[in-house]
């Protein structure tokens, strides 16, 4: 099975909260991060927690870690049409490969 | 700023042609990486190098192989392209062990006719 685990899309309408979800099964991560990948372009580092935080908030973003079950969460407050893009999870492979899940399509909508 | 750059945002290449990506980072990173993008299938990696000269495979390294003879250069090559590897093309470097924040280039868009 995969390493890393999100849903494919997720749709929600201006100015709610979006939440994008994922799983992880390498438990000697250290670092668990989240990307954005605007139309066309590479992706950008939007992110991370350590795998010893619960929580971690920065500005509109929150990201919210259950070490138990290693789901990990992406919540953006206030979506706006500007936050639609492909949001990637990550977790280091080893000690120096990044893995990434398939990408979460985030369509925001009037 | 770390600044990862691909020599090219869009590629048309023929089948059968020998395809040349380049990738520069100016950041002193050990690690590059060669991903490829498709839909539903995320990114997948194809190469990583984590020295100069030295190389790994990645899950699908068929049909592709790289150069890497210094530091900050991370060729892929596509010996005898095909119209299967039509695809969006990202470059990646992280600093180095211990350390897996990625940075990115643009994206390379292959297009094999």
């Amino acid at each position: 099975g995969e390493d890393v685990e999100q849903s494919l899309f997720l749709s929600v309408r201006e100015g709610d909260s979006s939440v994008i979800n994922c799983t992880y099964t390498d438990s000697s991560s250290t670092y668990l991060y989240w990307y954005k990948q605007e139309p066309g372009a590479g992706l950008q580092l939007l992110t991370y927690i350590f795998s010893n935080m619960d929580m971690k908030q920065d500005q509109r973003l929150t990201v919210l870690l259950n070490k138990k079950d290693k789901p990990l969460s992406l919540r953006i407050a206030d979506t706006q049409t500007g936050d639609s893009a492909i949001y990637f999870c990550a977790e280091g492979r080893g000690s120096y490969i990044p893995t990434f899940g398939r990408g979460t399509s985030l369509i925001v909508h009037p | 700023d770390v600044k990862v750059t691909q020599s090219s945002r869009y590629l048309v290449k023929r089948t059968g042609e020998k395809v040349f990506l380049e990738c520069v980072q100016d950041m002193d990173h050990e690690n590059m990486f060669w991903y490829r993008q498709d839909p539903g299938l995320g990114l997948r990696l194809i190469y990583f190098s984590y020295d100069v000269k030295m190389k790994e495979k990645g899950d699908i390294p068929e049909g592709y192989s790289v150069s890497r003879e210094k530091k900050e250069r991370f060729s892929l090559i596509l010996e005898s392209a095909s119209t299967n590897q039509t695809s969006m093309y990202l470059c990646a470097s992280t600093l180095g062990v211990g350390n897996t924040e990625a940075f990115f280039g643009q994206g390379t868009r292959l297009t094999v006719v």
